[in-house]
């Protein structure tokens, strides 16, 4: 079992490029989430999907955007890159239709930056 | 505003009783988490806790007063592989988690 595979591993891009973060769970998990972590932050929520074929902003959402076209996949596309959106991006799911209340599992992560 | 407040770095000895404490304030309650995260990695669960009182999972026990708003993991036995960041966040009343940046949790032998 895979649980929530992340690519690319890390990635070094040229700002004003577009780039697209790929997230899979194999759990039939409904709910999936994207966030960042930066050095002195806690976690911050990007967007997240209740069920597939919804999704909802959270707590820092400009500058990227995300599609639910199936349970599986939770891609987050960078439009335009700037500076600011080098993080470390998480991608997590978990077992809820109200959102959170269970048990959110990550995985590895994807490593961004942005020059 | 919503907040989750815990200390940046705590040092400890192996073999040793550790506490990490957490604050917190959301926009309603649902529950208390603490999660694991080592260097490099991503985090893992640890704890839920959305009653008073002390839950205990072997060496890990968290502990939970929502009247204080109030938590903290109690780390026993300390061991080496115990050094990692560990990270409380709190379910809102939207079942969104507001996480804290984490304790960095340094073992000395």
């Amino acid at each position: 079992i895979a649980g929530i595979t992340q690519a690319p591993t890390s990635q070094i891009l040229a700002a004003g490029r577009r780039m697209t973060l790929r997230c899979t769970q194999d759990m039939r998990h409904n709910a999936m989430y994207w966030y960042r972590q930066d050095l002195g932050l806690g976690l911050r929520l990007i967007h997240y999907s209740n069920t597939a074929g919804t999704t909802g902003k959270g707590e820092v959402p400009d500058g990227y955007s995300v599609s639910r076209a199936n349970t599986d996949d939770f891609p987050l596309t960078l439009a335009s890159a700037v500076p600011s959106q080098t993080s470390v991006y998480f991608c997590a799911s978990s077992d809820s239709t109200s959102g959170g209340m269970d048990t959110q599992y990550f995985g590895p992560g994807t490593r961004l930056t942005v020059l | 505003g919503q907040n989750i407040d815990q200390p940046t770095e705590m040092t400890a000895t192996e073999g040793a009783i550790v506490q990490i404490n957490c604050t917190y304030q959301t926009s309603g309650f649902n529950g208390l988490f603490w999660y694991q995260q080592h260097a490099g990695e991503a985090p893992t669960f640890l704890s839920y806790n959305v009653l008073d009182g002390l839950e205990e999972k072997g060496r890990f026990s968290s502990f939970l007063s929502r009247s204080k708003g109030y938590s903290y993991l109690l780390l026993k036995e300390l061991q080496m592989k115990d050094s990692a960041s560990y990270l409380c966040a709190g379910l809102d009343s939207n079942y969104q988690l507001i996480w804290g940046a984490g304790t960095k949790l340094i073992i000395k032998p």
